[in-house]
Parts: C-alpha cells; structure tokens; sequence
C-alpha cells in the first residue's frame, strides 16, 4: 500500500499561489492520486484527481510527474476561506480496497 | 449532489455501554466507510463495505463492528465503549468506480466516552 508523505503545516498570504508537494515512492500503477479539504468539525471535502501529468478544475491544479512518485496540488490566489487541512490519498477505489490518510498539512492563510 | 448523513453530531457515552452510530447515503452508492479522525494520526479506516451484508477490516477494527442490512444504510458499532474510543467518527461512501475513487462524507459523531 502506497505510504503518502505531506509537509505538517504551511502558512500563505490572501492572493497568493500555494503549492503542496505529496510524496508517494509506493505508488501502483494502477493508483490514482486524490485530494481532499477539510475544515475544522466537518468531513473531508473532495478537491480534484489525477493519474499523470496535469489536471485542472474550477479550485485547483494537480502535477504529477512521469514517475508518479509525488505530486503537488496547486491553489491559485488562496483566501481566508481556503485555511484547511490538505490531504493527499493514494491508492486503488475498486470494490472499497483501503485507503490511506495521512496526517495532511495545515494550510493557514493570513490577510 | 451525494448526502451522507450521521444519526447525531455529538455524543457521549459511560463505559462500557454499547453504542451505534448509524450512517445513511442517498445515491445508492456500493461501497460505505467507517473511520476515526484524532489529532496528529489522520484519518483511520475502521471498517468498509462494498455490498449489502459485506464487510472487511479496514487498518483498526478491535473494539468494533459493522452492519449492513440496506444498500443506504451502514453501522459502526461499539460493543463495549472505552475510553480511547473518544473521537470523531466520519462515514462516508463512493461508487463502484474503476481504479479511482471519490468519497463523500458525512458531517462527523463526536463520541465523548467517559
């Protein structure tokens, strides 16, 4: 099972570019890489989902390199309101197989 | 839109009383997931289902079990409550999907257990 690895905590200002970098040396070929936000008192919110290279919705931006060994989530011109914890999940969906949740990383947006 | 809906928000409980808590899903979804949130360990998998009367073990089910009569409705249940069984407990469930998956979960049970 592929083990994620994510940065604690990070701290950014309204308006800025925020990148969070998740290793996972395990990855299957057949993983997906998934995003999820969570505020405080409420459960994960799904963010967005990739396999490789690029993908893009209306919150954020996901890179994966050709080696899928990492990948970094990207949020244009955070806000207050994105001050959440980030989680990155790696792993197979078919028939429920288990998930991995790490520790995620605190993201504090400051005006 | 999914909703995933958890019988109470907080709960507390004395020891050794036996607890449900009860989780219903609206998009007939297959699978169903039962994990603990603490801080500084993340989110655990208790227990999962991918049909009606199926379950597996997820990374933590000592101390738990699960039940699935209907397709929307998944249990967690706590045979004799302990107090490291204070948490935040999240269901959440996904379709059937390939090789991805997307979950959508509940708002969360604050079990207090004292």
């Amino acid at each position: 099972l592929a083990k994620t690895t994510q940065p604690i905590s990070m701290d950014s200002y309204e308006g800025q570019e925020v990148n969070i970098t998740c290793s996972h040396n395990n990855i299957a070929t057949n993983d997906y890489i998934t995003w999820y936000q969570q505020f405080p008192s409420q459960g994960p919110r799904f963010i967005i989902q990739g396999y490789k290279t690029k993908v893009t919705n209306e919150v954020a931006s996901l890179f994966i390199p050709a080696d899928r060994k990492s990948s970094t989530l990207s949020l244009p011109r955070v806000s207050l309101s994105d001050t959440a914890v980030y989680y990155c999940l790696v792993g197979l969906g078919n028939q429920g197989g288990k998930l991995i949740f790490g520790q995620g990383t605190e993201l504090s947006v400051k005006p | 839109d999914v909703k995933v809906t958890q019988s109470s928000r907080y709960l507390v409980k004395r020891t050794g009383e036996k607890v449900f808590l009860e989780c219903v899903q609206d998009m007939d979804h297959e699978n169903m997931f039962w994990y603990r949130q603490d801080p500084g360990l993340g989110l655990r998998l208790i227990y999962f289902s991918y049909d009606v009367k199926m379950k597996e073990k997820g990374d933590i089910p000592e101390g738990y079990s699960v039940s699935r009569e209907k397709k929307e409705r998944f249990s967690l249940i706590l045979e004799s409550a302990s107090t490291n069984q204070t948490s935040m407990y999240l269901c959440a469930s996904s379709p059937p999907t390939g090789n991805s998956y997307e979950q959508y979960f509940g708002p969360g049970t604050r079990l207090t257990v004292t």
